[in-house]
């Protein structure tokens, strides 16, 4: 299997403007996962899907922050308007979550920096 | 509140010494999992090994090898004959319920050649 796969790798952004995330999970897990990465915060769970449906979104920072999953085979993360604070290395994350201990299996990761 | 500690923030170390990389943790649970992540520099988070709370055997795969305390509360990461291809982030992480990870705040190894 080709792992998760997160587009872009690297996107940079002016103040305002939208940047949209991609992730492509791995085929047959069943949960998908956004992580934010910062010096200061460490790893930040932002969001969980299960089944497509997200369960926990407890994390998302405020408003500008969107995730979906409108199928089992790709998810985006949306910040709109952007701000210097998103700037972050952002990873999406898959699983197989059925009754406790998933392996979760980490994309490459977007870094966005927001000028 | 569970919590996961990795007091060593860096360890620099030169190739092929041993290294043990710390972590503490805390949990209400009775069943609980534990886990190794690495974080080279090219960015990416691979999985090491994952641990349940009833399997206190020790693990060792190649140069890697993991002691898991109970008693203690830590799983503890050695290296063995360390490499430079080691040089990287390692993150310990504990699961709170059935998906949500609770991360360390990782160990910065530096391996000098």
């Amino acid at each position: 299997d080709a792992g998760v796969i997160q587009s872009p790798r690297h996107e940079v952004t002016e103040m305002g403007q939208e940047v949209t995330l991609r992730c492509k999970p791995i085929s047959g897990h069943n949960s998908l996962f956004w992580y934010r990465q910062t010096m200061m915060r460490g790893l930040e769970l932002l969001i969980y899907f299960n089944n497509n449906v997200p369960i926990d979104d407890s994390g998302m920072p405020e408003d500008r922050f969107s995730a979906k999953m409108p199928n089992a085979s790709f998810s985006t993360l949306k910040i709109q308007p952007s701000e210097p604070r998103d700037s972050a290395v952002y990873f999406c994350a898959s699983s197989l979550v059925d009754r406790g201990g998933n392996i979760q299996y980490f994309g490459a990761g977007t870094r966005l920096s927001v000028l | 509140a569970q919590k996961v500690t990795q007091a060593q923030t860096e360890i620099s170390v030169v190739e092929k010494e041993d290294v043990t990389l710390d972590c503490v943790y805390e949990t209400r649970d009775t069943t609980y999992y534990l886990f190794w992540y690495k974080q080279p520099p090219s960015g990416e988070l691979v999985f090491l090994i994952r641990r349940n709370s009833f399997d206190e055997q020790n693990e060792i795969s190649g140069r890697y090898s993991w002691n898991f305390q109970k008693s203690t509360s830590s799983f503890n990461f050695t290296i063995t004959a360390s490499q430079v291809v080691d040089s990287a982030v390692y993150f310990c992480a504990l699961i709170e319920g059935t998906y949500k990870y609770i991360f360390g705040t990782g160990t910065r190894l530096k391996v000098l050649a």
